[in-house]
Formats: C-alpha cells, structure tokens, sequence
C-alpha cells in the first residue's frame, strides 16, 4: 500500500515555465514532508521540506504548498530550467521527536524534463 | 566533507548467489538506513541501524538482512538471490537525537549501489 501517491509520473515543461508536482497521504502521524531531487546515477538528494504548521515555504525558485485539511502538499519550480531536469520524489514520515528520519515513506517519483 | 558512501556501485549476480554491500556514513552520523529503488516500487525502505542495533524493519523477505559496526559502517546482505531482486540499494545516514526538519537531521543519501541477477 502506497502511503504517499505522488502525480503525474512524468511532466514535461518549456524553460521558464513553471513545473507542478503533487503529493496526497493518509496517515495523520506524518509530520514532515520532504522533498528530494534525484539525477541520473546519483542517489535522492533533499531539496526543500516543510512541517504542516506552515502552508508554504519557499527557497529560491522552489515553493512547497501544504494543504493540511486535505492532506495533500505540492511542490512548484518556478522559471524551471533545463538543469531541474530530474526525477523528484516526495516524501513523508511520521512524528517521532528524537528519533531520525530514517524512514521515510517515499511517492513514486515524477521524471522531469524542461526543454529548453 | 565526505559524504555518503557505498561500495560496490555496480555488481552482477546470479540467480541463488549471495551478495554483501556496504556503506560508510557520513562523519559523526550514527543512523544507517537502507532502501532499495526499482522502477516498478520506488524507494522502499529495508532497515535502520543506529549503535549497531536495528531499529526499524520494512516489509522484506528475510533473505534481506543488514549490520552496523562499532564505527558506524554499515554492511547489507541478500541471500539466494532472485531476479526480483535486481536494483539500486540506497544507504543513507542521518545525525540522531536532533528534530524533525531542524536541518541538522537530514536523511542523505549515497550514489547507490546497482545489483543485476541474472
């Protein structure tokens, strides 16, 4: 069972365009919501993360929505570039304070590619 | 500063085999977690280790098992290797006792290492 469904698979965006990647969970234990970016023959890397007692957070041109009512968050590249080109997943995990993010509960990932 | 790393990153295997693959984290980083990564799955956490003792455990066969080291280091093992198991085995580490999202508690990940079974 797949506790984080993360849409659309792939995504296709021209330069400069913005790019829109959705995440939606059940669990209520989830109390942080990263986002890691993954290019070819590397592992994921974190990119951004928010806690659901903010609605947004942004750094540089990457935004993440947090929608806590619907239990859904999202992630926005603004003025996408061809170097975002990159399989992005989303990620969850639940409150456990003192303990580490060693498990997290991963989306299945969106292959992004932005023509230039 | 070195990050995550895994050894070897590409090896081949057959069907019944055995493989051991390793992990050194990062410096200072007690926690090792390993997920496995294929195209129909996704990343799916296998087991967390921190102070040499496993702390959490995802839903695998018992062929998967996994040992930490005094220095941290970090070593997973498949037995009798099938072909389903053919992935990208991920390692990552992370800085205990810090809270969710403070920054210092950053799960990061290593390149991978990539096992075929024929």
């Amino acid at each position: 069972q797949q506790q984080v469904k993360q849409s659309p698979q792939s995504l296709i965006v021209q330069k400069g365009g913005i790019s829109i990647i959705n995440c939606a969970y059940e669990n209520t234990a989830f109390d942080y919501f990263p986002w890691y970016q993954q290019f070819p023959g590397k592992g994921p890397a974190l990119l951004i993360a928010i806690r659901p007692d903010v609605s947004e957070k942004k750094e540089g041109r990457f935004t993440i929505s947090f929608n806590k009512s619907a239990k859904q968050f999202s992630l926005h590249i603004m003025d996408s570039q061809p170097g975002d080109s990159a399989t992005y997943f989303c990620a969850a995990t639940p409150a456990d304070r003192g303990s580490t993010l060693g498990r997290l509960y991963f989306g299945r990932g969106t292959q992004l590619t932005v023509w230039p | 500063k070195a990050g995550v790393t895994q050894t070897p990153r590409y090896l081949i295997k057959t069907r019944g085999q055995q493989v051991t693959l390793s992990c050194s984290p990062i410096s200072g980083h007690r926690s090792v977690s390993w997920y496995q990564q294929t195209p129909g799955q996704g990343l799916q956490f296998l087991f967390e280790y921190f102070s040499e003792t496993q702390r959490n455990k995802g839903n695998f066969p018992g062929r998967f098992s996994g040992r930490q080291f005094s220095n941290s280091r970090s070593e997973m093992n498949v037995s009798t290797l099938e072909l389903g198991d053919s992935a990208l085995y991920l390692c990552a580490s992370s800085r205990e006792g810090q809270p969710h999202g403070s920054g210092a508690n950053v799960l990061t990940f290593g390149a991978g290492s990539r096992l075929t079974v024929l």
